[in-house]
């Protein structure tokens, strides 16, 4: 069966300019949740959603947000991007958020 | 102080050695989750757990709730066993509001 599938793999901004990504789960998983990795910070946990509502929210600026279609495909965005957004974004999906994930391949964001 | 910590954050073997990996964690969880990075970025999980002991082919998870500790163990490792390994717990009542630990660099030299 398909896996998780993240696009694009890369991309390259402009301080100031949105971004949005993309995260298709694996079919029949209802959750989905956004990572951030960074050299500095690691991983952190950014949201989760579950059919169609955020259920948890990591410690992060308003300048992101995500959201969740009723197909299960969720968004993530980020407004005014900032150099120190720069990252790989995953993506994980799960059937309930209470069994083992399956994490995408990522999203690299570059921003100058 | 970190929330979970894992050593070494650099380890070396030969092929064929036994390995293991530590994480302590200072707070409540409900499952404790050991994934795998390789240089590509791809993640995989490869065990969740909330008590005991899980094996899957050559490596070994187990978890000791009243120590808040959990070992990742190799077995006859192998250079493919490469990777970073991160260990990442969910507090609370939802697995899915995770801290992470910062990772060990795995290197088996063959």
């Amino acid at each position: 069966k398909a896996g998780v599938t993240q696009t694009p793999r890369y991309l390259i901004k402009t301080r100031g300019q949105q971004v949005t990504l993309s995260c298709s789960p694996i079919s029949g998983h209802r959750s989905v949740s956004w990572y951030q990795q960074t050299p500095g910070q690691g991983l952190q946990f950014l949201f989760e959603y579950f059919s169609e509502t955020q259920r948890n929210k990591g410690n992060f600026p308003g300048r992101f947000s995500g959201r969740q279609f009723s197909n299960s495909r969720s968004e993530m965005n980020v407004s005014t991007l900032e150099l120190g957004d720069s990252a790989l974004y995953l993506c994980a999906s799960s059937l309930q958020g209470l069994a083992g994930y399956t994490f995408g391949s990522g999203t690299r964001l570059t921003v100058v | 102080k970190n929330e979970v910590e894992q050593s070494p954050q650099n380890l070396t073997a030969q092929e064929g050695e036994f390995i293991t990996i530590n994480c302590s964690y200072s707070v409540g969880i409900s499952a404790l989750h050991w994934l795998q990075q390789h240089p590509g970025g791809g993640i995989v999980s490869l065990f969740m757990l909330s008590s005991g002991k899980k094996k899957h082919g050559r490596l070994i998870a187990t978890i000791n709730i009243q120590e808040k500790h959990s070992s990742l163990h190799i077995t006859a490792s192998h250079p493919r066993d490469s990777a970073v390994y991160i260990c990442a717990v969910g507090k609370g009542g939802n697995n899915n509001d995770m801290r992470f630990g910062a990772g060990t660099r795995l290197t088996v030299k063959p």
